[in-house]
C-alpha cells in the first residue's frame, strides 16, 4: 500500500521556538494532504487541508499565522508551528489521498509528537 | 467539528470474546472507515465501507453500515490481547475529503 512518512517522529522544544514537521508521500503523488491534531486520550481533529501549489484551507479556530502550511510539491507538505507554547503540545498527524489508489482511501503518517516546555 | 460518536467509549473484555463497537454520524457520507490506534502511535486503517454497501468482512473484522440510521458497527471476533487499542470511525463526505473522526472506543482485551 501507499506510504506516508513524517519527520520528526518526536520533538521537544522550548516555548517561543518554531518547529517544522514534514509529511511526505513516498510512492504516490498527493495533490491534497490533511493535517490533524490529537490531544491525549482524544480523537483527531482536522486542522487544515493542504493543497499543492495553493494556500491551505484552515478549519475554524485554527490560526493560520501560527500553523504555517506549505505544500511545495506533490510529495511534500510541511507544517510549521510558530512561537510554540506548551498548549501546542500534541500529536500531529498528516494524511494523503492517492488518486492512483482510487477515491476514499487515505494514508496516514505515523505522527509527530510535539512537546513544548 | 466531530461527526462520529462511538459507543461505548471504553470496553473491556476477555481474550476470545467478541467486541462490538458502534458509531453514529450526522450527515451524508461517501464512505465510512475504521481505524485502530495503539497508545501513542499512528493510525492503522482497518476497513472502508462505501455508502452503497451494507456489510464488509476482513479477517476477524466485520463492519456494517446502515445509512438510514446513520450508524456503523465494528465487530472483532475471537479477540486477542494484541487487539487492545483505541478504535475510531471516520466519515468521508465525498471521497478523498478530510475525514471526520469520532471520539473513539478504548478496547482492552484481557488475557
Amino acid at each position: 500500500g501507499a506510504v506516508v512518512s513524517q519527520h520528526p517522529s518526536r520533538v521537544i522544544c522550548k516555548s517561543g521556538t518554531s518547529v517544522k514537521i514534514e509529511c511526505r508521500s513516498l510512492d504516490f503523488q498527493a495533490t491534497t494532504m490533511f493535517w490533524y491534531r490529537q490531544f491525549p486520550k482524544k480523537s483527531l481533529m482536522l486542522m487544515a487541508t493542504s493543497n499543492e501549489g495553493s494556500k491551505a484551507t484552515y478549519e475554524q479556530g485554527v490560526e493560520k499565522d501560527k500553523f504555517l502550511i506549505n505544500h511545495a510539491s506533490l510529495t511534500l507538505s510541511t507544517l510549521t508551528v510558530t512561537s510554540a507554547h506548551p498548549e501546542d503540545s500534541s500529536f500531529y498527524i498528516c494524511s494523503a489521498g492517492s488518486r492512483r489508489q482510487g477515491s476514499g482511501t487515505q494514508y496516514f503518517g505515523p505522527g509527530t509528537r510535539l512537546t513544548v516546555l | 467539528s466531530q461527526q462520529g460518536e462511538e459507543d461505548p467509549q471504553a470496553l473491556s473484555i476477555q481474550e476470545g470474546e467478541n467486541a462490538t463497537m458502534n458509531c453514529s454520524y450526522k450527515t451524508s457520507i461517501n464512505n465510512l472507515q475504521w481505524y485502530r490506534q495503539n497508545s501513542g502511535r499512528g493510525l492503522v486503517h482497518l476497513i472502508l465501507i462505501r455508502s452503497n454497501e451494507r456489510e464488509k468482512h476482513s479477517g476477524r473484522l466485520r463492519v456494517t453500515l446502515d445509512t438510514s440510521k446513520k450508524s456503523s458497527s465494528l465487530l472483532i471476533t475471537a479477540s486477542r490481547a494484541a487487539d487492545t487499542a483505541s478504535y475510531f470511525c471516520a466519515t468521508d463526505a465525498q471521497g478523498n475529503t478530510p475525514l471526520v473522526f469520532g471520539k473513539g472506543t478504548r478496547l482492552s482485551v484481557i488475557a
